[in-house]
């Protein structure tokens, strides 16, 4: 998974907690991305960051934020979980935009929310 | 993972046969596009990628042919194995944009 690690690998939580998942990375590339992975639904973005502290929203960014405080790891919060968000959230990289190289993705997470 | 199969189009081929893959795309101004395979439980792993310059990119096995006329993209696999059975995705990214847009996907299934 091109030294890409997403934590915890499952989570199961309750409607209105908040939760954090992590993606951290080995490659020292530029950009992460986060994504969402539900049936019938192709790969959709969630935030993407090009650089530390630099990041912007994709396609489903409502109810998410996210931090990148070093090159390495790029967070994801649900503020407050709600069931909708129950999902499989994968975190890829990138050395050169999208528009430029192909993304490489972690192994996911699985979310659970009850 | 397997939820991820649900309502996808099926293609199952006999071991040994060749696949391909189809895809549509409906942005005339992408010009990166890249295909992906997600085995169940996994994340995507590149599989080949082209731009808009070219109309045919070979790898080992894999061959993707791009179409610009008619926006069609397909993935053809060599003597398909047991171990290509997985869930296989398009992405196109238009020009200068730093997203890339998926598509939902299409399982294969080889038959031994």
């Amino acid at each position: 998974d091109a030294g890409i690690t997403q934590s915890p690998r499952h989570k199961v939580t309750e409607t209105g907690t908040p939760v954090t998942l992590r993606c951290h990375q080995t490659e020292n590339h530029r950009y992460m991305y986060w994504y969402r992975q539900d049936p019938g639904h192709g790969l959709r973005l969630i935030h993407y960051s090009y650089g530390v502290k630099d990041t912007d929203k994709g396609e489903v960014s409502d109810g998410y934020s996210v931090s990148r405080s070093k090159t390495e790891d790029f967070l994801l919060t649900l503020e407050s979980a709600t069931s909708s968000q129950t999902s499989v959230y994968f975190c890829a990289i990138s050395e050169l935009s999208a528009a430029r190289e192909t993304q490489y993705f972690g192994p996911g997470t699985r979310l659970l929310v009850l | 993972g397997e939820s991820v199969g649900l309502h996808l189009p099926t293609l199952s081929v006999q071991e040994g046969d060749n696949s391909i893959i189809n895809c549509a795309y409906s942005n005339s101004a992408s010009d990166y596009f890249i295909w992906y395979k997600q085995e169940s439980g996994k994340g995507p792993q590149f599989i080949i990628d082209i731009r808009s310059n070219m109309d045919k990119r070979q790898g080992q096995r894999v061959t993707v042919l791009l179409n610009k006329t008619v926006k069609h993209l397909s993935l053809q696999i060599a003597a398909t194995q047991p171990g290509d059975s997985a869930v296989y995705f398009c992405a196109e990214n238009s020009k200068g944009g730093n997203k890339l847009v998926f598509g939902a996907g299409t399982i294969l299934r080889v038959k031994s």
